[in-house]
């Protein structure tokens, strides 16, 4: 099965620049999209098809995808940005939504 | 304003079964394709079941399958989701998701619903 691997917590200081990576075998040749989820609170999609912002979503937050590797990256973080963040692709093979395990955003 | 909004859960005893519902509102409901995904708690995201817009096509992840039924109602606005012979690990929250076009991701959530299975 399909497998996608985000590092469990990332840390960045606030004014900096947060990347937070998603592997997966072949990942650049498929759509890669984001989500942002916050303590008891639902998910929000924050970057789809690697690169694209939904409707307001900050233009710090970003994205690429290539190779085996897909990237969120936001810029000039802020301490609401503290959240957990869930890749996500769609295996045609399997024909599955596949999600990464998620990374813990730290802003200290 | 997209709304989705699910109901259902509650507690069950192994074995058991539940008819999880998602209730949409503010968009055009019969034509999107729809997913449900869980989470079990303090865990990350699974996905559960996709239907497409005309309930045409149907997939179901392997931990589920012939044990879970997603249907939809387009009259009513309405995702289901029928969950048979439920196991402890089917423990999680459960929320609705409405997806973008071209498998480009969900663009829509619910709250999620809870679903507990113990005895």
């Amino acid at each position: 099965s399909y497998e996608l691997t985000q590092p469990p917590s990332v840390s960045v200081s606030p004014g900096q620049t947060a990347s937070i990576t998603c592997s997966g075998d072949n990942l650049g040749d498929k759509n890669a999209c984001w989500y942002q989820q916050k303590p008891g609170q639902s998910l929000v999609l924050v970057i789809y098809q690697d690169r694209k912002r939904p409707s307001g979503i900050p233009e710090r937050f970003s994205g690429s995808n290539s190779g085996n590797r897909a990237t969120l990256t936001i810029s000039g973080t802020q301490a609401m940005d503290e959240a957990d963040y869930y890749c996500q692709a769609w295996d045609s093979s399997t024909a599955g939504w596949v999600f990464g395990g998620g990374t813990k955003l730290t802003v200290l | 304003e997209v709304q989705l909004v699910e109901s259902g859960g509650g507690l069950v005893q192994p074995g058991g079964s539940l008819r999880l519902s998602c209730a949409a509102s503010g968009f055009t409901f019969r034509s999107y394709s729809m997913n449900w995904v869980r989470q079990a708690p303090g865990k990350g995201l699974e996905w559960v079941s996709y239907i497409s817009s005309s309930s045409s096509t149907i997939y179901y992840a392997d931990s589920v399958k012939g044990r879970f039924t997603i249907s939809r109602d387009n009259a009513k606005n309405s995702l289901y989701l029928q969950m048979n012979s439920l196991r402890d690990e089917d423990t999680a929250v459960y929320y609705c998701a409405r997806e973008l076009p071209g498998n480009a991701g969900f663009q829509h959530w619910g709250q999620g619903t809870l679903v507990t299975v113990s005895s």
